[in-house]
């Protein structure tokens, strides 16, 4: 039960868009499409803001889109804001009834 | 308003017990999956466990599996983690959140747990 790979840190000038990357393994991300992310504020409980890989939580920007591609999901979010800086986790299915979580991402805003 | 509030958070020594609670409130408790997620200090999130709508079957996480029981009661809207044989690695806040289609749509503000001598 090793973790999804994410890439530490990100940044991004506002209205540029980036891309999270979230790198699992064919027992996971590539063998279902249970792909969620979650959107974490300091000292705050996590948000889902994607599930099922592409499906936006309701409330959520259409500025966020979730794909997937093999073993590899991503998280993208265009016109960044500076309310966008925070934590991303992506999380997947992994079988048996289990779930892997990412290391998270720290997004931040220039 | 759909709500979790988690409690039962507390400071142990290393081998010692706890039993968190999760109850929740604005929905129909007894439809879903629920999970425990927890999160160290400055660290990420990690999976814990889940429970079946009906409590009738449970999974863990390698790393607490044959130590912490997951269970709950839905005549009370209620999920419990047992955790025995604590860690000074167990420290972290511990999230309860309501699943739907293996995404956790509702999370509780969450408890912590600091194991420490």
């Amino acid at each position: 039960q090793s973790a999804l790979t994410q890439p530490a840190s990100v940044s991004g000038s506002p209205g540029q868009s980036i891309t999270i990357s979230c790198t699992g393994t064919n027992s996971d991300v590539g063998n279902y499409n249970l792909v969620s992310w979650y959107q974490q504020h300091p000292g705050k409980a996590p948000k889902v803001i994607i599930s099922g890989v592409t499906r936006r939580s309701s409330g959520v920007s259409n500025r966020f889109s979730g794909s997937k591609s093999g073993n590899t999901a991503s998280l993208t979010i265009s016109g960044l804001q500076a309310e966008d800086e925070a934590d991303y986790f992506c999380c997947s299915y992994a079988g048996s009834y289990t779930w892997l979580f990412g290391g998270g991402t720290k997004l931040t805003v220039l | 308003e759909v709500q979790l509030v988690e409690s039962g958070g507390d400071s142990v020594q290393p081998g010692g017990s706890l039993r968190l609670s999760c109850v929740g409130s604005g929905f129909t408790f007894s439809n879903y999956w629920m999970h425990w997620v927890r999160q160290a200090p400055g660290r990420g999130l990690v999976w814990v466990s889940r429970i079946y709508s009906d409590g009738s079957g449970a999974s863990y996480a390698d790393s607490v599996k044959g130590r912490f029981t997951i269970s709950r009661d839905n005549a009370k809207n209620t999920v419990f983690l047992q955790m025995n044989s604590l860690r000074v690695e167990d420290t972290a806040v511990y999230y309860c959140a309501r699943d739907f289609s293996h995404a956790l749509d509702v999370w509780g503000q969450g408890t912590t747990v600091i194991v420490s001598s």
